[in-house]
C-alpha cells in the first residue's frame, strides 16, 4: 500500500525567509504523481504544485519549489519568499497513474507552516 | 466557472440518525471523490464515482455509502451515525483519471458535520 509520511508536524519561518517541509512516501511503482496541498484555516484544499514522477527536472511554481529524489522516495516543498498568506496546513500526497485506484489520492498528516512577521 | 459546491456546508446530527452530504462537481467534470478529514486519522479516501459508477472504495464500513447522478452531483449517506463520524468531508472533482493524462482534482469547500 502506499504511504506518505511527513515528519514534520509543525514548521515556522519569518516573512521573507525560506522554508522547506519535507515529505517521504512509499511505493513499488514506477509512474504516479506527488503533490503539495495547502489547506488555510477556511479549510478550502488548494493544489500548489506538482510533479510527475517520470519527469527528472523538479517542478516549480513562483516561489514554490520542490526537490524530487525519485531513489530516495523524497519529495520535499521549498517556499521562498514567505508571506503572511503562506501560513497553513500543508499536505503531501500521491496518486497512482495507472491500475484500478489510479483517481485515489493517499496525503501524509500534514505540516502546519506558521509565518512570522 | 463556478467552483465544486457542497451542502450543507454545517451539519449537526445526533448518534443513531442518518446524514446525506451533497457534491457538485465543476461543470464538465465526471469523477466525483469523497474524502474524510479528522485531526486523529488525518485525510482518508471514501470512494470515487465516476459517470454514475463507483469506481474506486476506501476502508470504510457499509454504513457509508455514496452515488452519483447523470449530471455528475454526487451523494454520500452515513446511516447509523456514530460520535466518530464528526469529521470535516470534502468532495474533489476531476474531468476524470485517465491513464496518462493529468486532470487536477479540485477540492470543495467540504461540510462539516457534528455528531452529538
Amino acid at each position: 500500500a502506499q504511504t506518505v509520511t511527513q515528519s514534520q508536524p509543525e514548521m515556522s519561518v519569518q516573512e521573507a525567509e525560506t522554508v522547506t517541509l519535507s515529505c517521504t512516501y512509499d511505493t513499488s511503482e514506477s509512474d504516479y504523481y506527488l503533490f503539495w496541498y495547502k489547506q488555510p484555516p477556511s479549510r478550502q484544499m488548494i493544489l500548489v504544485i506538482r510533479q510527475e514522477a517520470y519527469k527528472q527536472q523538479n517542478a516549480t511554481e513562483n516561489r514554490f519549489s520542490v526537490n524530487f529524489q525519485k531513489a530516495a522516495k523524497s519529495f520535499s516543498l521549498k517556499i521562498s519568499d514567505s508571506q503572511l498568506g503562506d501560513a497553513a496546513m500543508y499536505f503531501c500526497a500521491y496518486r497512482r497513474e495507472r491500475g484500478s485506484t489510479l483517481g485515489r489520492l493517499y496525503f501524509g498528516r500534514g505540516t502546519q507552516l506558521t509565518v512570522w512577521p | 466557472k463556478a467552483g465544486v459546491t457542497q451542502t450543507p456546508r454545517y451539519l449537526i446530527k445526533t448518534r443513531g440518525q442518518q446524514v446525506t452530504l451533497s457534491c457538485s462537481p465543476i461543470s464538465g467534470h465526471r469523477s466525483v471523490s469523497w474524502y474524510q478529514q479528522t485531526p486523529g486519522q488525518g485525510l482518508q479516501f471514501l470512494f470515487e464515482y465516476f459517470s454514475e459508477t463507483q469506481r474506486n472504495k476506501g476502508n470504510f464500513p457499509g454504513r457509508f455509502s455514496g452515488r452519483q447522478f447523470s449530471n455528475s452531483r454526487s451523494e454520500m449517506n452515513v446511516s447509523t451515525l456514530e460520535l466518530g463520524d464528526s469529521a470535516l468531508y470534502l468532495c474533489a472533482s476531476s474531468l476524470g483519471t485517465i491513464v496518462g493524462i493529468y486532470n487536477e482534482q479540485f477540492f470543495g469547500p467540504g461540510t462539516r458535520l457534528t455528531v452529538l
